[in-house]
Parts: structure tokens; C-alpha cells; sequence
């Protein structure tokens, strides 16, 4: 399986929306409800922000949600914040039983 | 709370293995799996693969199938990884995470860094 495609950069200035696209096949986004958003700081480990497509762990802010559409799935970010300027890679469980990530996006508040 | 530590960074040589650990802590053990990613300087996530102590399973990714190991001592509830036959290629920061669910994984370590070099 293919990395999972994400646009390479995202920006936006704060207060504003943005979303960010994972696009893949039937063989995994599409095929399955199994996708994940991780948000990575520079030199940080990343952190889980949105699981199964469309769920918030605890503790993570109610402006992240996530969507999917056929093969793909999509992140949003409402009310943009400085501290949201990081690094956002989508995940996919496959056909083949294993897990691709997405490229990466990084976004950047403007 | 639910913390997973890893070992401190290694340096090995072209064609040589190296084993990184990660010992959990804060949650029952055999309730999760354990997944690990890597990542090469300036580039982005890559999963590596999967191994659960409940169903006694493990999951590579076809890239690594042929090279890497992935165990687990319950009674230490600490998770290795091996990877043998280095290249340059192979230099990347190594994260475990709980598999929280099958694509989802909360927390991460704190990341090992390998170097691979002559």
C-alpha cells in the first residue's frame, strides 16, 4: 500500500477554518473506518487527535473534527490557533491488514 | 497515568542490528498491542509494524518483513524491536505507541534515536 496523500502545506490565519484532505484507495480510507489524525510538534513525539474517523480522545479541543467520504478523509481545524501550527498526518487501516500513513501536512498560522 | 519509556539512542555501523525497547506502564498490558513508527530526519511517519500480548500476533509492514523482529516480555511489560542489516537508510527516530485502536495509537514514547554510520 501507497502512502496515503495529503497536501504537502496548509495555511490559514487565526480565528479561521482549515481542512486538511487524506486521500487513498477502497483498499484502505475507503474501505474501512479505521482512520487517525495525529498532530506532531518539532521534536516532539505525535499525538492522537481524532480516531476512527470522526472521534476526539479526551482531552483534545472539540475545534478538531474529522470526516470521511469515499476514499477520502478529511481534518478540520475551526477557530485556528497559534499553538495549532504543527505537522498533521492522517493514518489507514488496509486490506493487507496493516497500517499507512499519510505524507504529512504542515500547517502554518499565518 | 499510561507512560511508555524507551531505550536511549544508539549508533551502529553499516550491516550491523540494533534493538530498541519500550517498557509500559499505567494500564493493564495485555489489553493493548504495540505499534512502531519510524522517522528519518526532515521526513515523515512510517509505520513499521504490530505486535499485541493478548493474541500473542505481530504484523510487519512488507518493506521491513524480511528483517524485523518485534517481541514482547509480559513480565517486564516491555516491547523490543530489532532491525537488522542497517543501512544509512535506516538512521531515524523510532517511536512505540499503544495501539489504542487498529489504526490509532496513544501514547507514544518518547522516540530512540538510531544512527546508522561508518
Amino acid at each position: 500500500h501507497s502512502a496515503l496523500t495529503q497536501p504537502a502545506s496548509v495555511s490559514g490565519s487565526p480565528g479561521q477554518s482549515i481542512t486538511i484532505s487524506c486521500t487513498g484507495t477502497r483498499s484502505d480510507v475507503g474501505g474501512y473506518n479505521f482512520v487517525s489524525w495525529f498532530q506532531q510538534h518539532p521534536g516532539k513525539a505525535p499525538k492522537l487527535i481524532i480516531y476512527d474517523v470522526s472521534n476526539r480522545p479526551s482531552g483534545v479541543s472539540d475545534r478538531f473534527s474529522g470526516s470521511k467520504s469515499g476514499n477520502t478523509a478529511s481534518l478540520s481545524i475551526s477557530g485556528l490557533q497559534a499553538e495549532d501550527e504543527a505537522d498533521y498526518y492522517c493514518t489507514s487501516y488496509t486490506s493487507s491488514a496493516t497500517v499507512v500513513f499519510g505524507g504529512g501536512t504542515k500547517l502554518t498560522v499565518l | 497515568q499510561v507512560r511508555l519509556v524507551q531505550s536511549e539512542s544508539q549508533m551502529r555501523k553499516p550491516g550491523a542490528s540494533v534493538k530498541v525497547s519500550c517498557k509500559a506502564s499505567g494500564y493493564i498490558f495485555g489489553n493493548n498491542g504495540i505499534t512502531w513508527v519510524r522517522q528519518a530526519p526532515g521526513q515523515g511517519l512510517e509505520w513499521m509494524g504490530w505486535t499485541s500480548p493478548y493474541i500473542a500476533d505481530t504484523k510487519y509492514a512488507q518493506k521491513f518483513q524480511d528483517r524485523v523482529t518485534m517481541t514482547i516480555d509480559t513480565s517486564t511489560r516491555t516491547t523490543y524491536l530489532e532491525l537488522k542489516n542497517l543501512t544509512s537508510d535506516d538512521t531515524a527516530i523510532y517511536y512505540c505507541a499503544r495501539a489504542w485502536t487498529i489504526s490509532s495509537f496513544d501514547p507514544w514514547g518518547q522516540g530512540t534515536l538510531v544512527t546508522v554510520s561508518s
